[in-house]
């Protein structure tokens, strides 16, 4: 069945750096694919979205590009903040609309 | 800014207790959803609804169960609460033909 891979964390990184975090997919058709983001004690948003090949999501200086040759979906930021910080989970949405959900990766900024 | 709301955000409770989680949406979003989810942890989906009266279990085995009414309303109850039941609740809706789907701040509960 359709699945979801993120690269393990936490990702540690430093004010400033520049932040990627992997997502590749397993799907027998042509998902959606979405980064959400989970701030300490709240639920999820919904941080960018793409819904084919080669388009690209952005929002708040994070990019993310539907890569179908590499199935992939990489979540970018050129210079992270420490209100970044955060569990990131990359998902896939199959033709009946339910979400596959990858196992989140946390995301830790040190100023 | 997606208006979902849970209540309560915070729930400790005994074993053996009659708890409902509640979950609404002032979007007019046809499907909802409940999560299930260890905080920072992978989401598992463990109920539906596609439509009023129309309520469907996820590929999480809960048991919970719940009722949908009313569009707007999808509240999930735990008839005897067990430690194991101890987890953070998540409630989405979505809509076509976007089908983002928009999530609540969530329900923690703990069972002692």
């Amino acid at each position: 069945g359709d699945s979801v891979t993120q690269m393990e964390g936490p990702v540690t990184l430093s004010e400033e750096a520049f932040l990627t975090i992997n997502c590749t997919y397993t799907a027998t058709g042509y998902p959606s694919l979405f980064w959400y983001v989970q701030y300490p004690g709240e639920g999820l948003q919904l941080l960018l979205k793409a819904t084919k090949a080669d388009d690209k999501g952005s929002n708040k200086g994070f990019e993310a590009t539907y890569r179908k040759e590499t199935t992939s979906f990489h979540l970018e930021k050129g210079s992270v903040q420490v209100s970044d910080s955060a569990v990131y989970f990359c998902a896939l949405r199959e033709s009946n609309y339910q979400l596959i959900w990858g196992a989140g990766t946390k995301l830790i900024i040190k100023p | 800014e997606a208006d979902i709301y849970q209540t309560p955000r915070y729930l400790v409770i005994g074993t053996g207790k009659k708890i409902t989680l509640e979950c609404s949406q002032t979007m007019g979003h046809d499907k909802m959803y409940w999560y299930q989810q260890d905080p920072g942890m992978e989401l598992h989906l463990i109920h539906y609804s596609y439509g009023v009266n129309s309520t469907e279990k996820g590929d999480l085995s809960s048991e919970s169960t719940v009722s949908r009414i009313r569009t707007e309303h999808f509240p999930l109850t735990l008839e005897s609460a067990r430690p194991s039941h101890t987890s953070q609740y998540l409630c989405a809706s979505s809509q076509v033909p976007t089908d983002t789907q928009y999530f609540g701040p969530g329900t923690r509960l703990t069972v002692l």
